[in-house]
């Protein structure tokens, strides 16, 4: 069974960045589509962005737009979400989660922006 | 974007008894592939989302079969037969049918009365 362990969350100031990453336990990453999905503290959940198998297709939610760029690295097995321009409301634990159904998550890696 | 509601928001439940949660979108979920793109996640206090249910009623590996979903179109449902302490948690639906962006419904939380 796959797993997901993602790692680069902390605290960022507003207009700052930050580099999340997804490691897959598979011996082939590049068969899996895979996406993020935030969560900000009590809230529900909201898809960020996907990326295809290869890396030449990603998609992005209209609020990340510009700021966020999702990409992979096969050889390692890792996606990454590199999140720029931070603001307050990027408050969240972000998920990664296994193609584009989101069929198995990570355990969540949280981002804090404040000031 | 598609727009998905869940009713109720919360909802308390007896152990042994059945539950059932609606969930409804402002377009049909019905993909040119003739699939349902409708899936269920379960997220238990302190823990990441699991998924329960894809195309609106098939199980994910593992998930017992107290659990079912149904519907068609733009109305949908999770029932689960018998409730168990271990089912707590909020529940969510989602459309992958128009996307980008997957949505999400708002959520339904779940505990035993």
């Amino acid at each position: 069974e796959v797993r997901l362990l993602e790692s680069g969350g902390g605290f960022a100031q507003p207009g700052g960045s930050l580099r999340l990453s997804c490691e897959i336990s598979k011996l082939s990453s590049r068969d899996y589509r895979m996406s993020w999905v935030r969560q900000a503290p009590g809230k529900g959940l909201e898809w960020v962005s996907s990326i295809s198998e290869s890396g030449d297709k990603t998609y992005y939610a209209d609020f990340v737009k510009g700021r966020f760029t999702i990409s992979r690295d096969n050889s390692k097995n890792t996606i990454f979400l590199q999140m720029s321009s931070l603001r307050a409301g990027d408050t969240a634990v972000y998920y990664c989660a296994t193609q584009f159904g989101l069929d198995v998550w990570g355990q969540g890696t949280e981002v804090i922006v404040s000031s | 974007d598609v727009v998905m509601t869940q009713s109720p928001l919360s909802l308390p439940v007896t152990v042994g008894r059945p539950a059932s949660i609606s969930c409804r979108s402002n377009q049909s979920l019905v993909y040119s592939d003739g699939n349902t793109y409708l899936s269920w996640f379960h997220q238990r206090p302190g823990q990441s989302p699991r998924r329960l249910l894809y195309k609106v009623s098939n199980r994910d590996f593992g998930v017992p079969d107290r659990f079912s979903g149904s519907g068609s179109v733009n109305e949908f449902t999770l029932t689960i037969s018998r409730v168990e302490a271990e089912d707590v948690g909020v529940y969510y639906c989602m459309q992958g049918t128009h996307w980008p962006p997957l949505t999400f419904g708002p959520g339904t939380k779940v505990d035993i009365k």
